[in-house]
């Protein structure tokens, strides 16, 4: 069955530094997003990407955040200057189309900020 | 605006014995419900969805829950529970007057006794 992939599984960086988090979405979908869990907290809405363009964000993407699919497969979650508060697992989903279709999801990246 | 409440944050019942996750919902239209359940280290893998058709929806690993619109609940059933159903379980809420965006309930940690 085809599923969402990650990488990494895990990633340890500097307060200040750039990170740049993988996915690769199941092939015939057309619509991704990325979402996270702070330890404790709720699973938040990150984006949603369709189109090469963002199609929706949330107050919590601000200009620290890009996404972008460089290729035919990959899609991408950058940090640009990584902040402690930005410490927390990194889903990346797709779907078929918006709507009612299921989110299909990632095992996540946790990522720790020191 | 929509949201969702997850009754209990721990769930332990013993192996062959019911398991009843509450999850009640806030929409302010006619919202498509899903729940999703996380093992250790693995991504979110979903379990159902309602999408306004059948009010009684059936899932995989012989788990079901029941829309109910006047008590606004969403909660989730297995007659009898086996030691790979431990896990955590996000009842999920979305709907066309937020974008589809998914809204993730806290969770629910079950955990299976021998």
């Amino acid at each position: 069955e085809p599923e969402v992939t990650q990488t990494p599984s895990h990633q340890v960086t500097q307060m200040g530094q750039e990170v740049i988090l993988r996915c690769v979405p199941i092939s015939n979908h057309l619509y991704f997003y990325w979402y996270r869990q702070i330890l404790g907290q709720k699973v938040e809405f990150l984006v949603s990407f369709y189109n090469n363009e963002i199609s929706e964000k949330s107050e919590i993407f601000d200009d620290q955040f890009s996404v972008e699919r460089p290729d035919g497969s990959n899609f991408t979650l950058k940090i640009r200057s990584t902040k402690l508060e930005d410490s927390a697992m990194y889903f990346c989903a797709s779907s078929e189309s918006r709507g009612e279709e299921t989110q299909y999801f990632g095992p996540g990246t946790r990522l720790l900020v020191l | 605006a929509q949201s969702v409440t997850q009754l209990d944050s721990h769930v332990s019942v013993s192996e062959g014995t019911p398991v009843l996750l509450r999850c009640n919902y806030s929409s302010s239209y006619s919202p498509s419900l899903f729940w999703y359940v996380q093992h250790p280290n693995k991504g979110l893998q979903l379990l159902l969805k309602y999408t306004s058709a059948a009010t009684l929806v059936k899932g995989i690993n012989g788990f079901e829950a029941e829309f109910k619109k006047s008590e606004t609940s969403f909660h989730l059933t297995k007659p009898s529970a086996h030691m790979s159903d431990a896990a955590e379980y996000f009842c999920v809420v979305s709907a066309p007057s937020n974008d589809y965006k998914l809204s993730f309930g806290a969770g629910t940690t079950v955990t299976v006794r021998a």
